[in-house]
């Protein structure tokens, strides 16, 4: 089992709409989570972190955390082409491990 | 947030070569920084991690004769890929930990693409 997660996609949207990333990880004494976005030859950009149970919310982003189920989210409302990346989830304990990265399309 | 950078941005050598990378935290200290490469369609991979005054800590896999990684100030760490093959073209990204910032948060930089011949 990998340690952290996603959905492969490609996930695709209209504009406007809400776009659900999922990610599980399996190391349970994992402390910190974060959401990462990533242009097409470009670095990861930092998005959202999140350390504690429940919804942390940043203007159209909200991440979800359940470390019961070990599985945290991130939602994108009201998407727009330029949301257009990958994401990667990381979780951090000893150190820091990322998901394979979704690929998210909004469709204008 | 906190600003990192690295240099080049894009180097081609010809096999056999070695060819430094550089990577700068500019606004901040960072006690550690982090190497990681990436090929086309893939994940970020781990390569190694490295602490200011000490040695690099490699992850299973990752040469370190092969990738020396020098972390000599506060705010400097340098990779050195040593006699590159064309197998080692790939995306390189460094992150530095900002503890003052937030806790276990990595700062990316913009990442160097190496091209070997």
């Amino acid at each position: 089992q990998k340690e952290v997660e996603q959905n492969s996609g490609p996930l695709s949207v209209p504009e406007g709409a809400i776009a659900s990333l999922n990610c599980t990880y399996s190391d349970r004494v994992s402390q910190s989570f974060f959401w990462y976005r990533q242009y097409s030859g470009k670095s990861p950009e930092l998005i959202m972190s999140i350390y504690s149970n429940g919804d942390k919310e940043d203007g159209r982003f909200t991440a979800q955390l359940n470390k019961a189920s070990q599985y945290v989210s991130l939602l994108i409302r009201d998407s727009q082409p330029s949301d257009s990346a990958t994401y990667l989830c990381a979780v951090t304990g000893n150190d820091m491990r990322f998901g394979a990265g979704t690929r998210l399309t909004v469709k204008p | 947030g906190a600003v990192v950078s690295q240099h080049p941005s894009r180097v081609i050598c010809k096999s056999g070569t070695s060819v430094k990378i550089e990577c700068r935290s500019l606004d901040f200290q960072a006690t550690t920084m982090f190497w990681y490469r990436q090929f086309p369609k893939q994940s970020l991979m781990l390569m190694a991690t490295s602490n200011e005054g000490s040695k690099a800590t490699y992850e299973q896999g990752v040469e370190k004769d092969k990738f020396l990684i020098n972390h000599a100030s506060l705010t400097l760490s340098t990779l050195t890929v040593t006699s590159a093959h064309p197998e080692d073209s790939s995306f390189y990204i460094c992150s530095a930990l900002d503890r003052g910032f937030s806790y276990n948060e990595q700062f990316f930089g913009p990442g160097t693409r190496l091209t070997v011949l």
